[in-house]
């Protein structure tokens, strides 16, 4: 069974610093990873897919990478904003299945 | 174009109450997805349906049903429901045949079981 984790649970940082964020995966059989954003009681917005023959994508200030066989990806911030602030979900799809698997998200607050 | 849209927006229930909640998909998209998304969680997998089936179904009891429309639109369904029903309900639509970067999902809707 797939199980997601994002690492670290809660992140708050001062407007203007570069910060990563962490997620895993058990079963690296996986079709694609996505990194979504999530504003408080609203819907998710896709911010970032990777297929699981890439590396990594960029857009704008974000850039994420996969390294698939050992089960983890990275989202990366540049330059960070207080409109960054946002739960971020990772999510796997399974070469076996077309749902997604979520990790349980990263809250971030950028401080003015 | 509308995108996926839910009605309704937040809904309360009590105890052993029944609830519906709708979903229609973005034009042109013909497979809806049902997540439950707890609070500080992420949104777990339901079930999908296509062709007005149910293809797909994560591990949910069977209080939790769901039903597809000729026009694509899909309710999902929770009978008895309980105290941990509590959560934001996120509809996603796609393309069959499309991979899940196709995948839109939609605002949610808010149910408060008390």
């Amino acid at each position: 069974k797939q199980e997601v984790t994002q690492i670290p649970a809660a992140l708050s940082v001062p407007e203007g610093e570069n910060l990563v964020l962490n997620c895993s995966f058990t079963d690296s059989a996986i079709y694609n990873l996505q990194w979504f954003r999530q504003d408080p009681g609203k819907g998710l917005t896709s911010l970032l897919l990777i297929q699981s023959s890439q590396r990594e994508q960029t857009s704008g200030r974000l850039n994420a990478s996969l390294d698939k066989s050992s089960g983890r990806s990275t989202l990366y911030i540049a330059a960070s904003q207080p409109g960054d602030s946002a739960t971020y979900l990772c999510a796997v799809v399974s070469i076996y299945g077309q749902n997604f698997v979520f990790g349980p998200g990263t809250r971030l607050s950028v401080l003015p | 174009d509308a995108g996926v849209t839910q009605s309704p927006t937040h809904l309360i229930k009590t105890r052993g109450q029944q609830v519906t909640l709708r979903c229609s998909p973005k034009s042109g998209h013909d497979t809806v997805s049902w997540y439950q998304q707890a609070l500080g969680q992420g949104p777990q997998f339901i079930f999908q349906y296509y062709e007005e089936e149910e293809r797909q179904r994560g591990n949910f009891p069977d209080r939790f049903s769901g039903h597809q429309f000729p026009n694509y639109s899909s309710e999902l369904n929770v009978n008895a429901l309980l105290l941990g029903d509590s959560a934001l309900y996120l509809c996603a639509s796609r393309q069959r045949g499309a991979g899940t970067d196709t995948q839109y999902f939609g605002p949610g809707t808010r149910l408060t079981v008390l």
